[in-house]
């Protein structure tokens, strides 16, 4: 079935650091990728997508590559903020198929 | 612009006692799922639809029942209410390119 992976966490930066959230996903056919973003008290935003291999999703200075061939959708960023703190989850969804989400993953970033 | 509408915001129950969770989508999504997040913890899938008169299980559905009588409507039902539900609880509907659209929250106090 459907599955998808993410790195645990919490993980912890300074501002203006480099981030890297891996993802990987196991999944027949081609599923579309996305990552969600939880602000504290909040519900889930959708941060990006792509939506078929080799797109690239990107958002408010996040970016993520959908690579088949690794079944990898790492989320990137090049300048953390102390702003962007907040839970990350990675999903998958596949035709005709329920949503599957990654277990989230806490960001804090130090200022 | 409504989305995903979910009520009560806010509830405190008493152990025992029952109550509905309602949720409502004016986006004329096939899929609906109902999600629990414990504090500091990842999405759990309750109960989902694939259109209106079809429900099935997620990962925790005991203690919870659904309906789908309607496109628009996914209404929620704790019975027998027990602190093991204390949660937030979200609604969502995706739409037919997967992308998921969620509710902003139900936090349920069981005491």
């Amino acid at each position: 079935g459907n599955s998808v992976t993410q790195m645990e966490g919490p993980v912890t930066l300074s501002e203006e650091a480099f981030l890297t959230i891996n993802c990987t996903y196991t999944a027949t056919g081609y599923p579309s990728l996305f990552w969600y973003v939880q602000y504290p008290g909040e519900g889930l935003q959708l941060l990006l997508k792509a939506t078929k291999a080799d797109d690239k999703g990107s958002n408010k200075g996040f970016e993520a590559t959908y690579r088949k061939e690794t079944t990898s959708f790492h989320l990137e960023k090049g300048s953390v903020q102390v702003s962007d703190s907040a839970v990350y989850f990675c999903a998958l969804g596949n035709r005709d198929d329920k949503i599957i989400f990654g277990k989230g993953t806490r960001l804090h970033i130090l200022p | 612009n409504a989305g995903v509408t979910q009520t009560p915001k806010f509830r405190i129950l008493k152990i025992g006692q029952s109550m509905t969770l309602q949720c409502t989508q004016d986006m004329n999504h096939n899929y609906m799922y109902w999600y629990r997040q414990d504090p500091g913890m990842g999405l759990k899938l309750i109960y989902y639809s694939v259109g209106a008169g079809i429900t099935d299980k997620g990962e925790v559905p005991n203690g919870y029942n659904v309906s789908r009588s309607t496109t628009e409507d996914f209404p929620l039902r704790l019975e027998l209410a027990a602190p093991s539900q204390t949660s937030v609880y979200f609604c969502a509907s995706t739409d037919p390119g997967n992308t998921i659209y969620f509710g902003e929250g139900s936090w349920l106090t069981v005491v």
